[in-house]
């Protein structure tokens, strides 16, 4: 079955220093994977995606997420945190079988002055 | 703008009301989703539309219909509202097969009294 963990439910980081948001993925065949951002009152917002190719992705707002394989993980990141970058992340996965996608359960990102 | 628009945006229910939440989107997309996002459990998938004519249950369908109006327009229907069902609801829309992601729309916020 396909399926995708976020192990933290929050993440703090200060301003201007690096942020990691840890996301780990099970499905069958090769994995489409994404990144959505959640502001407060709001609908997601796509960041970015991996389908194929290079393992490091760029995206929105200066993130970018790294693919690894072998630990079926895509862990969203950025070298310097912004206080606006404070949100809702959810990882998600394409369901190859189905044409859909499941979402993790969303990690909290807390960027402090 | 472009994109995917939701009505109410807000609404209280009494037990065992009914409403049918309206979802409408203008970019040509052929797949449409519902989901609702409940407070550390992300995102569940409750029916989607792989194209115009079809519609299929997801993870959590029980006490929910679909109809899929048209190509544009997608609803969905409690036809006798519990207080489980209180929640965020959202829609997306996504060419077939999601490569590109979703578009959500800005939510539904759903409560059952």
């Amino acid at each position: 079955a396909q399926s995708v963990a976020q192990p933290e439910d929050q993440v703090n980081v200060a301003e201007g220093n690096p942020l990691t948001v840890k996301c780990t993925y099970s499905v069958s065949g090769n994995p489409y994977l994404f990144w959505y951002v959640q502001y407060p009152n709001r609908g997601l917002q796509f960041l970015l995606k991996y389908i194929t190719g290079d393992n490091l992705v760029k995206g929105s707002y200066g993130f970018e997420a790294e693919f690894n394989k072998s630990q079926t993980s895509f862990h969203l990141k950025k070298p310097s945190a912004l206080v606006s970058d404070s949100a809702l992340y959810f990882c998600a996965v394409r369901d190859n079988n189905f044409n859909k996608f499941y979402f993790g359960s969303g990690t909290k990102l807390n960027v402090k002055p | 703008n472009a994109g995917v628009t939701q009505t109410p945006k807000f609404q209280v229910l009494k037990t065992g009301q009914s409403m049918t939440l309206q979802c409408a989107q203008d970019m040509n997309h052929n797949s449409m989703y519902w989901y609702r996002q409940d407070p550390g459990m992300g995102l569940r998938l409750i029916y989607y539309s792989a194209s115009e004519g079809t519609t299929d249950k997801g993870e959590v369908p029980n006490g929910y219909n679909v109809s899929r109006l048209n190509k544009r327009e997608f609803s969905l229907r409690l036809e006798s509202a519990a207080p489980s069902q209180t929640s965020v609801y959202f829609c997306a829309s996504s060419e077939t097969g999601g490569i590109s992601g979703y578009t959500f729309g800005s939510g539904t916020r759903l409560t059952v009294v």
